[in-house]
C-alpha cells in the first residue's frame, strides 16, 4: 500500500545513545516533515524538507539532525538521546506548492529515553 | 503570526448525538487550507476533511462537516450521529503558502454509550 513507512514503532534508548528513525514514502511527495507529539502540546515541528538536498529547522530542532538524499527517504537522527526526547515521533509527507493537499502521516514511533 | 487554537481540551457527547469541535485560526494570508485529523487511541493520524479559504460551501465528508466562517476565522468540525468509534483526539490544522502546516493542541472527544 502506498503511504509513509516509519520504523521502528517502539524504541527504548539509554541516555547518551544515538539512533535513527527511518521514514520513507512512495507517493513522490516533495515535502516531508518530522514532528514530535507530547501530551497537551499537540504536534511540534522538528525539521522539514521541501525536496532532495534541502532541509530546514522547525520549532524544536535541537538534538536532532536530518538529511534528504532522495525524494523518498527522510531519516531523523537523535545525536545523544536525553530523557526530554521521550515522545511520539511522526513523519509526514505532502505535495509541495499546493494548499489543498494535507499530510499523509506515518504510523509513529514511540521513543522512551531512560 | 500563523496560529491554530483549539480551546476545548476535552469533550463528551452522547452516542447518536451531534457534536461540534471548535477551531479558530489566525493568518494574514488570503489563501490557505484548513484540515481536520483524527487520532484514535491506536495512535495513527487520519485525515478527515479539508476546506479551502476560497470555498464558498462548507465541506462535508459523510458524517463530518466543516462549519467554515471566514470572517470569524473559525473552522469548526461537526460530527453528526456520534458513534463509539468517534472517541479520539481531533486536531485542526492550517496550511499556508510556503508549505508550512500549523496544528492546534487537539480536542479529546469521548462518546458515551
Amino acid at each position: 500500500n502506498a503511504g509513509v513507512t516509519q520504523t521502528p514503532k517502539f524504541q527504548v534508548l539509554k541516555t547518551g545513545q544515538s539512533m535513527t528513525l527511518q521514514c520513507a514514502q512512495d507517493m513522490n511527495h516533495e515535502y516531508m516533515s518530522w514532528y514530535r507529539q507530547d501530551p497537551g502540546m499537540g504536534l511540534r515541528l522538528i525539521h522539514y524538507s521541501v525536496g532532495a538536498g534541502i532541509t530546514d529547522q522547525g520549532e524544536v530542532p535541537n538534538g536532532y539532525n536530518v538529511s534528504r538524499s532522495t525524494t523518498e527517504d527522510f531519516p531523523l537522527r537523535l545525536l545523544s538521546a536525553a530523557p526530554s526526547q521521550t515522545s511520539v515521533y511522526f513523519c509526514a509527507s505532502s505535495y509541495s506548492g499546493t494548499l489543498n493537499y494535507g499530510y499523509t502521516f506515518g504510523s509513529g514511533t514511540r521513543l522512551t529515553v531512560v | 503570526a500563523q496560529k491554530i487554537t483549539q480551546t476545548q481540551p476535552g469533550m463528551f457527547v452522547q452516542e447518536k448525538e451531534a457534536v461540534t469541535l471548535d477551531c479558530t485560526y489566525d493568518t494574514s494570508d488570503q489563501s490557505y487550507g484548513l484540515f481536520w485529523y483524527k487520532q484514535p487511541s491506536s495512535g495513527e493520524m487520519i485525515f478527515l476533511i479539508y476546506q479551502g479559504s476560497y470555498d464558498e460551501q462548507n465541506a462535508t465528508e459523510g458524517r463530518y462537516s466543516l462549519n467554515f466562517q471566514k470572517a470569524r476565522k473559525s473552522a469548526n468540525l461537526v460530527i453528526s450521529a456520534s458513534q463509539l468509534g468517534d472517541s479520539a483526539m481531533y486536531f485542526c490544522a492550517m496550511r499556508v503558502i510556503g508549505n508550512q502546516f500549523y496544528f492546534g493542541t487537539g480536542t479529546s472527544l469521548t462518546v458515551i454509550p
